[in-house]
């Protein structure tokens, strides 16, 4: 079974600078995550997905990042401008369908590391 | 908003101690999860707890989710230096812990 995809692996900006970031998660699963973990912290909810539908965005800084998940498979995540707080590491996870009550375990790709200088 | 913190934020053991994670809510929780980072890695999933003082075990590491579903503990006996890394509490799948790392001093 193929993984969580996730591209680029590194990404290096300047400050004013838009980026975007791809997930693939695993097929069939319905949930997608996507997170932010700055060095040294634990990974923060940015966004969740059910299927094509929003189902958490209340940590996303909206006025600079946006995600879309238009067909319920693949993600993207961009921001635009970048600061240089927003260097960080942009983990993608997916897990099994939310609503279906019981809680799954969330399966993580290898992350996209930004820089921004 | 909730929060939810984890002691200590370090810890180097010798090979061989025992290692022990605490992880409180703000809030109870209606589950929580554990997940295991390696350096440079992504977080992968240990174990799940739900039920109220449930006790679960994976060879040397055993997890537990307090009474009141407000905390819970990880425990590895007899560290090995497969160990290292960083250990995370996921509180009801939407806020990871601040996270412990550990070192093992072989």
């Amino acid at each position: 079974e193929a993984g969580v995809a996730q591209s680029p692996r590194y990404k290096i900006i300047e400050k004013r600078q838009s980026v975007a970031f791809w997930c693939n998660p695993i097929s069939g699963h319905a949930t997608l995550y996507w997170y932010q973990q700055i060095l040294g912290q634990g990974p923060k909810l940015l966004i969740q997905f059910q299927n094509n539908g929003v189902v958490d965005d209340s940590q996303l800084p909206k006025d600079r990042f946006s995600a879309e998940r238009l067909k319920g498979v693949d993600s993207t995540l961009k921001i635009q401008p970048a600061k240089l707080e927003d260097s960080a590491v942009y983990l993608c996870a997916s897990s099994l369908d939310l609503q279906r009550g019981a809680p799954y375990e969330q399966y993580f790709g290898p992350g996209t590391r930004l820089t921004v200088t | 908003g909730q929060q939810v913190m984890q002691i200590p934020q370090y810890q180097h053991v010798q090979e061989g101690e025992d290692f022990t994670t605490y992880c409180n809510s703000s809030t109870t929780l209606s589950n929580i999860q554990w997940y295991k980072q390696r350096p440079g890695g992504h977080p992968v999933f240990l174990i799940q707890l739900v039920k109220s003082g449930e006790v679960k075990k994976q060879k040397r590491l055993t997890f537990q989710f307090g009474e009141a579903k407000k905390n819970s503990s990880l425990h590895i006996t007899a560290t090995q230096t497969t160990d290292v890394g960083t250990y995370f509490c996921l509180g009801n799948q939407f806020y990871f812990g601040t996270g412990t790392s550990l070192t093992v001093i072989p």
